[in-house]
Order: structure tokens, then sequence, then C-alpha cells
């Protein structure tokens, strides 16, 4: 159980090119889900916060406008890179809490590489 | 800084052998959980355990915390050589919530 599904796993797109990453919780409900980045060899850094049907939370010098996330379903966040540059080049995660699981691990996706040109 | 620091950054093993890597972090916890990642891919969750605890078992396994010394253990016994991957603890403290933050990793390398 608690599987969680991200599309595409790997992107390559011309400089100016908006992406759109999908995170899916394919069988539990996830109220938050968390946005990740992650250079080479480095940890992951979390983005934001993202809780269904409410705005998300930015970490500090995470830029809103550039990251766009949408949480419209207990099932289902987005992040856009918005007019993404090569230094957006990077390995995006996401996660997935579910409902009440208050102690419980977040549950990870495998990953988007996204090469910018 | 991140609330988890990890050392070793790298580990290298003989296939059989143990392999132990340390985790410390600043503020009050309310869980700290150890994670896998394999090459390019996306984290493995391996264990959860709660400040109000101090060792946890899990197969080949062991995980200890300190909650005294901010610090945590991860023990794996009798290495494989599919146990090669970054292990990376996370935190989660009572003012964030769910929120976790990560240490920078050890990366283990396991020799056959």
């Amino acid at each position: 159980g608690a599987v969680v599904s991200q599309h595409p796993s790997w992107v390559i797109c011309k400089s100016g090119t908006s992406v759109k990453i999908e995170c899916r919780s394919l069988d539990f409900q996830a109220t938050t889900m968390f946005w990740y980045r992650q250079f080479p060899k480095q940890s992951l850094m979390l983005m934001a916060t993202s809780n269904e049907g409410s705005k998300a939370t930015y970490e500090q010098g995470v830029e809103k406008d550039k990251f766009l996330i949408n949480h419209a379903s207990l099932t289902l966040s987005t992040l856009t890179v918005t007019s993404a540059h090569p230094e957006d080049s990077s390995f995006y995660i996401c996660s997935a809490s579910g409902v009440g699981l208050g102690n419980q691990p977040q549950h990870f996706g495998d990953g988007t590489r996204l090469s910018i040109l | 800084s991140q609330q988890g620091e990890e050392d070793p950054q790298a580990l290298s093993i003989q296939e059989g052998e143990n392999a132990t890597m340390n985790c410390s972090y600043k503020t009050s916890i309310n869980n700290l959980q150890w994670y896998r990642q394999n090459s390019g891919r996306g984290l493995v969750h391996l264990i959860l355990i709660r400040s109000n605890e101090r060792e946890k078992h899990s197969g080949r396994l062991r995980v200890t915390l300190d909650t005294s010394k901010k610090s945590s253990s991860l023990l794996i016994t009798a290495s494989r050589a599919a146990d090669t991957a970054s292990y990376f603890c996370a935190t989660d403290f009572k003012a964030a919530g769910n929120k976790l933050t990560f240490g920078g990793g050890t990366r283990v390398l396991v020799k056959p």
C-alpha cells in the first residue's frame, strides 16, 4: 500500500518552456503533499508543502511564481516550473502523507529528472 | 543549516560486513526516519522511530535514538551488494507538523 506515482520520470525541454510534473497517491488520500528538489549527490531540499484545497506554503528562497503548485484533489498535486531555464535542471521529488497519519512516514514518488537545454 | 547532519558522508565495505551511519539533529523532534535512495530513484522508507523510543529493528536494520545527544544511528548487518545506496535520516519536529528535514546522507557502497 501507500504508493505514490510521479510523472513524468524524465523530461528534456528547451529554455523558456513550462513543465508540469504530477504527483498522485494511488491507494490513499493525501491531505498533504511535499515537493523537494535534489541536486546531484546532495540531499533533498523541501520546496513547498501543499495541502488539498488551499494555497501551498513555500520555503524561504523558493519563488512561488516560478514553481506553481496546485493540490486540487486528495490524490493529485502538480508542480509547474514556469519559463524553465538551465539552472532549473534538477531532480524533483514529491511525497505524500495521508489523513490522520501524523506519525506515519511520508511516501515518495520516484522523482522527475528535469533537464533544460 | 539542515536539521540533520550525517556521518560518514561515504562508506565503502565488503559484502557481509556491517555498515553503521549516524545522524545528529538540533531541535526536539516528533519522529526520526531513515530512508534509502537508489541512484536516480525516489526514497524508500526504512524505519520510523518515535521520540520516546530508543531502539527499533526491521530485518537486518537496527536504528537507535538518543534524544539526550540528539542523535540516531542506522546499522545494516550482513550487508549485501543490493544495499548499495544513499541513506538519509529525516526529522520532523513539533513546531513544523509533518514537514521533514533531511540530513546530508551517507553514500554506501557494498562491494561483492
